[in-house]
């Protein structure tokens, strides 16, 4: 079944314990994504990535890493998490950019 | 960054019933979609429309596209109740990153 995967689903964590939200898709798509999604304020791109080794900021890149070693998995990575970036995040594929995303099913993350 | 905006925010009706809400934009698009959330899932997409469309359909779904108001509405017809969900348009700039832009979203509420 093509999907997207994302784990873990639901993270709590305090602030500064680093963590890795780890996104996986297998429809050999060559973008990926991830956003951020809190209320009233939508889903706001933090990263992406057009390829293998290469990455490029979005809207609200600060705070976060990715990298992206294969084609299938592109990680999320906060290195000191921090309160503000309690929020829902999505992974999404798509084979070209521009065209239909297919989303994880997000992970629901809380920095205390 | 943020470039569609849907309106309504918030859209309540009857089972039965047509559902419009609107999208606007602000700088030319290559195309637009539009996506359904179901509460704190990911987004599944379902339509896209190209910058040289007017107007596209899928089943209870109508989706037109005006290049010269830089808008586009989402038309769902004989609404049910499984249709409450929120519903985002995305736009991909003309000259714009690779990754489409997504805006905060139309809650619907359909009442059985």
């Amino acid at each position: 079944e093509a999907q997207v995967t994302q784990n873990p689903r639901y993270l709590i964590t305090v602030t500064g314990k680093k963590l890795t939200v780890t996104c996986s898709q297998n429809m050999n798509h060559e973008y990926m994504s991830w956003y951020r999604q809190d209320p009233g304020l939508g889903l706001r791109q933090i990263y992406y990535s057009m390829n293998v080794e290469v990455t490029d900021k979005g809207d609200v890149p600060e705070g976060y890493k990715v990298s992206r070693k294969e084609k299938r998995n592109f990680p999320l990575i906060l290195e000191s998490p921090s309160p503000n970036q309690t929020s829902l995040y999505f992974c999404a594929s798509s084979f070209q950019g521009r065209d239909t995303q297919y989303f994880g099913p997000g992970t629901r993350l809380t920095v205390l | 960054s943020q470039q569609g905006e849907e309106d309504p925010q918030a859209l309540s009706i009857q089972e039965g019933e047509n559902a419009t809400m609107n999208c606007s934009y602000k700088t030319s698009i290559n195309n637009l979609q539009w996506y359904r959330q179901n509460s704190g899932r990911g987004l599944v997409h379902l339509i896209l429309i190209r910058s040289n469309e007017r107007e596209k359909h899928s089943g209870r779904l109508r989706v037109t596209l005006d290049t010269s108001k830089k808008s586009s509405s989402l038309l769902i017809t004989a609404s049910r109740a499984a249709d409450t969900a929120s519903y985002f348009c995305a736009t991909d700039e003309s000259g714009g990153s690779y990754i489409p832009t997504f805006g905060r979203g139309t809650s619907l509420i359909v009442h059985p």
